[in-house]
């Protein structure tokens, strides 16, 4: 069955990194892209962007923009997202998906919770 | 930008009773490429209905989707104990992909 398994929490100084890792099984990982997604505490959710697993292609929100990166390796079915300059306000929960038939989210991660306090 | 609107915020509603949960567009959603998403706490949202109106693999005929352009719908024919969640649409029609900010459906 499809699964999508993230690392765990983070916490994290504001100014500094987080790298979160969301690495699939069940399918041909290759055939699908990658969605990042983040929902702070008590909120909705909010797009990040988007990863083609195929060609590396990436597509990311404009707020997002210069601090994040996506990243995938096809030898570990794995995927990354690296946001820099963290702030408070990017304490969240961080979801990978999986991409089907244009930007529909069929198997999604379990969340990874990242904090960001001083 | 597309903005989407969800309403009402909250409906309050007995198991067995129909939901009518909307979402509406700030522009027109191009292809009527919109997804509805329920969320339960602490869990990841899970896919129900896709291109408006195609419902995901294993999601009960309960849930159906409608709507066209910026107007959008999501029905639950009886509600399950189980359906209390919130609900969020999504557009993938152009770029930036957004969500709608949720409608939490709650037991009365």
């Amino acid at each position: 069955q499809v699964q999508l398994v993230q690392s765990g929490a983070e916490v994290k100084k504001p100014g500094a990194s987080v790298k979160v890792s969301c690495t699939a099984s069940g399918y041909i990982f290759s055939n699908y892209g990658i969605s990042w997604v983040r929902q702070a505490p008590g909120q909705g959710l909010e797009w990040m962007g988007w990863i083609s697993v195929y060609n590396g292609n990436t597509l990311h929100a404009q707020k997002f923009q210069g601090r994040v990166t996506m990243t995938t390796d096809t030898s570990t079915s794995t995927a990354y997202m690296e946001l820099r300059s963290l702030r408070s306000d990017d304490t969240a929960v961080y979801y990978c998906a999986r991409v089907w038939f244009g930007e529909i989210y069929d198997y999604w991660g379990q969340g990874t919770l990242v904090t960001v306090s001083s | 930008e597309i903005v989407l609107t969800q309403s009402p915020g909250t409906l309050s509603l007995s198991p067995g009773e129909r939901a009518t949960l909307s979402c509406r567009a700030s522009q027109s959603v191009g292809a009527n490429y919109l997804a509805w998403y329920q969320q339960k706490p602490g869990q990841a949202p899970r896919l129900l209905i896709y291109n408006a109106s195609s419902r995901a693999t294993g999601i009960p005929d309960r849930f159906s989707g409608s709507g066209s352009g910026t107007d959008f719908t999501l029905t639950i024919s009886r509600l399950e104990p189980e359906d209390f969640a919130v609900y969020y649409c999504q557009q993938y029609g152009s770029s930036p992909r957004t969500f709608g900010q949720g409608t939490q459906v709650e037991i009365k």
